[in-house]
């Protein structure tokens, strides 16, 4: 397809159980977001990739959340031993170039719940 | 830290009017300023952004924006809503902090356009 692709749409876990969300970028995109979005409240940064470089993480809640991007193009989003308040939807972004003054395209998003 | 702020929840227009929806930022320094739209079950769309120059900026849909530094506003306009405007609309703020440029959202405002 021609825009972002996540998978899967929705995903129910277990809490303690382990989750990878996948997402496929827009072909040719260098830059990829990764954000949480809680219900009623706006995108909130996670993660960034320049190709398949990490340039900023400081948006990951804990040290359960991981993110990669090994061949600069699909990305996956991996949070171990899910916990209740990890429940949201995730969205993903990409950019075609690197340049803070270029707009994203978005996915349309994992909505994650835990129970 | 930057931050991104619609004070509004909820806007809600006659079709035919002008609306409004407002947003307000906080920067350390100059700032790329974007509007996203939501449609249900959809991704966020670009509307449009500010990178420098002339402070009104043109976007899809008929949608404006202007920008004020004096004020730190970067206020969504439209001439004649349509009921098809109805949406979540999201203005987010990317500047220089911390050596990167972190992506920051508002929370979102509904906008109602009634027939």
């Amino acid at each position: 397809g021609a825009g972002v692709s996540q998978s899967p749409r929705y995903k129910v876990a277990k809490r303690g159980q382990d989750v990878a969300l996948r997402c496929d970028p827009i072909s040719g995109h260098v830059s990829l977001f990764w954000y949480q979005q809680a219900l009623g409240q706006g995108p909130e940064f996670l993660t960034y990739f320049q190709n398949e470089a990490q340039l900023d993480k400081s948006g990951l809640p804990s040290d359960r959340f991981f993110a990669e991007r090994p061949e600069g193009s699909v990305s996956t989003l991996k949070i171990q031993r899910t916990q209740q308040e990890d429940s949201a939807v995730y969205l993903c972004a990409s950019s075609l170039e690197w340049t803070a003054n270029t707009e994203a395209f978005f996915g349309q998003g994992t909505r994650l719940t835990v129970v | 830290a930057q931050s991104v702020a619609q004070p509004e929840d909820q806007v809600n227009v006659a079709e035919g009017n002008p609306l409004t929806v407002k947003c307000t930022y906080s920067v350390s320094g100059n700032p790329y300023l974007f509007w996203y739209v939501q449609y249900p079950n959809r991704g966020l769309q670009f509307l449009l952004k500010y990178i420098t120059g002339d402070n009104l900026v043109k976007g899809s849909y008929g949608f404006e924006a202007e920008f004020n530094k004096s004020q730190t506003s970067f206020h969504l306009k439209k001439p004649s809503a349509l009921v098809s405007d109805s949406a979540l609309y999201f203005c987010a703020v990317r500047a220089l902090s911390g050596g990167s440029y972190i992506p920051t959202f508002g929370r979102g405002t509904s906008l109602i356009v009634h027939p």
